[in-house]
């Protein structure tokens, strides 16, 4: 079955180290997104991509950087520079045309311990 | 530029009462909107979508959403809640100038028993 994978679920960091974040889909979509999620802030976005080798800084892009060289992966990594890591990530992807919405994975959870 | 309201942060209903997610959104231009549903540290599934056609869509576990243009609305109604039900509930439109979806803060719905 078609689906995006987010790995790990959960994951650890210690203060000023840098972690990726792993999404691979199946669904052969063009676009792809990452999402922050903190308790009653809905989802903010972080970096999105439309098209390999090409990616965009969403709203809360600072700390993050994200690369494109696949059409099935868009990993996101997390940097010593992002000053409150701790939140849920979820990744995304779509067809680039909104008409059928979002499909979106399992989500990790990252805390810095 | 397209924004989306949902009224309400936290909905509590007793079991089999209905219940009414509110969601409003900025822009009368032709839009697609959709409901997403969040169950606990899982990631956003899509429960049911407006295109075009028919203003009442209905999603296969029974909630049914009406798109309203003249009140720019696009509320979700289940007339009997059950205790799975429990879960954020996203809504959600597409920016049709660079295919993104808008979110909504969610609505956590908590159905007591």
């Amino acid at each position: 079955d078609g689906g995006i994978t987010q790995s790990p679920k959960y994951l650890f960091r210690k203060e000023g180290q840098n972690v990726t974040l792993s999404c691979e889909q199946n669904l052969n979509h063009d676009a792809m997104y990452w999402y922050r999620q903190d308790p009653g802030q809905g989802l903010r976005l972080i970096y999105y991509s439309q098209i390999v080798n090409d990616f965009q800084k969403g709203d809360i892009a600072e700390g993050y950087s994200v690369s494109r060289e696949k059409k099935e992966s868009f990993p996101l990594t997390v940097t010593s520079a992002q000053k409150n890591p701790t939140a849920f990530y979820l990744c995304a992807s779509s067809t680039g045309v909104s008409d059928y919405g979002y499909t979106f994975g399992s989500g990790t959870r990252l805390t810095v311990v | 530029a397209q924004s989306v309201t949902q009224l309400d942060s936290q909905v509590p209903v007793f079991e089999e009462a209905p219940v009414e997610l509110r969601c409003n959104y900025s822009s009368s231009v032709s839009v697609y909107l959709f409901w997403y549903v969040q169950y606990p540290n899982q990631g956003l599934q899509l429960l049911l979508k407006y295109l075009s056609g028919s203003t009442l869509v209905e999603s296969i576990n029974g909630f049914e959403a009406e798109f309203n243009k003249s009140q720019t609305s696009f509320h979700l109604r289940k007339p009997s809640v059950h205790i799975s039900d429990t879960a954020e509930y996203f809504c959600a439109v597409s920016d049709r100038s660079n295919y993104q979806l808008i979110w909504g803060a969610g609505t956590k719905l908590i159905i007591k028993p």
